[in-house]
């Protein structure tokens, strides 16, 4: 099983509806979870950490459910510029490593 | 402030030559990380720094790859000899703390790696 695994998509959404990705992990011990986001040809940016009581930003909202091992991020009212690549990334407990990445969900809203 | 600093931003080498690649990360930031970037992939950490002192190479193939971090700022990434699978992109990052959760890693705009 991989550590980090998302599906790749890409996920079609037409602008203003509501979209949803997974993400699960395999390491237990992970003790800290965040998305980034990545435009095409671009470097991954903190987009939003994720906490145990899950959290939300504007219309961004990020779950963590350790007991089935997987995060979450829905994103509503999607605009045009939401078209990204969405990582994943874990740390494991103890952050001797760096994080783990997934490969990324692609994400493409339509007008 | 300035975010982290890469060249070159593109290099085409054929196989068995060798390459170099340097980063700056952001001033102040005492970790610094290395990561590869295959097209269609995550980010893979190759190698972390803590100041000049190496953190984590578990990943790094140490046959051909090498990092240095001697002044604990500047960096330099090699590869030598390349191979046609190093084609991808080289991606170096700094955080403030030694612990990525605990602060946000800051990305470069990477050097893309193209091996013939």
């Amino acid at each position: 099983r991989k550590e980090v695994e998302q599906d790749p998509g890409p996920f079609n959404v037409p602008e203003g509806a509501t979209v949803a990705f997974n993400c699960t992990y395999s390491n237990s011990a992970s003790q800290s979870f965040f998305w980034y986001r990545q435009d095409c040809r671009k470097e991954p940016k903190l987009l939003m950490s994720v906490y145990s009581s899950g959290n939300e930003d504007g219309r961004f909202t990020a779950q963590l459910n350790r007991a089935s091992q997987y995060i979450s991020l829905l994103i509503r009212d999607s605009k045009l510029s939401d078209s990204a690549t969405y990582l994943c990334v874990v740390l494991a407990r103890g952050g001797a490593d760096g994080l783990t990445f997934g490969k990324g969900t692609h994400l493409i809203i339509q007008p | 402030e300035a975010g982290v600093a890469q060249s070159p931003r593109y290099k085409i080498i054929e196989k068995r030559q060798s390459v170099a690649f340097w980063c700056n990360p952001i001033s102040g930031h005492a970790t610094l990380y290395w990561y590869q970037q295959i097209l269609g992939q995550g980010p893979k950490l190759l190698i972390q720094f803590q100041n000049n002192g190496v953190v984590d190479d578990s990943q790094l193939p140490k046959d051909r790859f090498s990092a240095e971090r001697l002044k604990g700022v500047d960096s330099t990434l090699k590869i030598q000899p390349a191979k046609l699978e190093d084609s991808a992109v080289y991606l170096c990052a700094s955080s403030l703390e030694r612990i990525p959760g605990a602060n946000v890693l800051t990305f470069g705009a990477g050097s893309r790696l193209t091996v013939l």
